[in-house]
């Protein structure tokens, strides 16, 4: 069954050090997301990404964050300066067209951002 | 503003006993639904959605759920539990006028007892 991947697992970064979180979505899919997750809070939406564009951002998504998709595979999130709150899962997720009806959005299994 | 309520942070039930967590949301426009389940270190697995239609859905591993408009709730059920049931469950709420972004509720985490 296909299925999102994201790596690393884990990253360990110093504050101030620029990461880049790197997805693989399931591969007929056209809409990208990164949620995030702190720990013991609610998961929240960062951005959402279509047609090489961001299609809606939240307000937690500032200049810090960007998003690209570098190749016709991978999605990436990158932060340019970490800060300790940014200490989170970040999940990636992937939909369909969903203009034509279908919603679902598919998680992959997170990567834990700890800054230190 | 949307928002996503789990009224119930942490539910223990017995093994083979039923399950139902509730959901509650608010919206401003026609919702579509989902519940996502999160095993430990794991990410979130679809369990069901909702888009339109019958207002009874099945999922995987045996969870249905009904989408209850007038009362704004779209509870999870299972008749019988197992004990690999034990996860955190999230309740996520979406609509094409906001963009396709999930809100997300708080989660309930279930414990199986045996």
């Amino acid at each position: 069954e296909p299925e999102v991947t994201q790596t690393p697992s884990h990253q360990v970064t110093q504050m101030g050090q620029e990461v880049i979180l790197r997805c693989v979505p399931i591969s007929n899919h056209l809409y990208f997301y990164w949620y995030r997750q702190i720990l013991g809070q609610k998961v929240e939406f960062l951005v959402s990404f279509y047609n090489n564009e961001i299609s809606e951002k939240s307000e937690i998504f500032d200049d810090q964050f960007s998003v690209e998709r570098p190749d016709g595979s991978n999605f990436t999130l990158k932060i340019r300066s970490t800060k300790l709150e940014d200490s989170a899962m970040y999940f990636c997720a992937s939909s369909e067209f969903w203009q034509a009806g279908s919603y679902e959005q598919y998680f992959g299994p997170g990567t834990r951002l700890t800054v230190t | 503003a949307q928002s996503v309520t789990q009224p119930d942070i942490h539910i223990t039930v017995s093994e083979g006993a039923s399950l139902e967590l509730r959901c509650n949301y608010s919206y401003g426009a026609t919702p579509y639904l989902f519940w996502y389940v999160q095993s430990p270190g794991q990410g979130l697995q679809l369990l069901l959605k909702y888009f339109s239609g019958d207002t009874l859905v099945q999922g995987i591993k045996g969870f249905e759920a009904e989408f209850k408009r007038s009362q704004s709730s779209f509870n999870l059920r299972k008749p019988s539990v197992h004990w690999s049931d034990a996860a955190e469950y999230f309740c996520a709420v979406g609509a094409k006028e906001y963009g396709n972004k999930l809100v997300f509720g708080a989660g309930t985490i279930l414990r199986v007892k045996s």
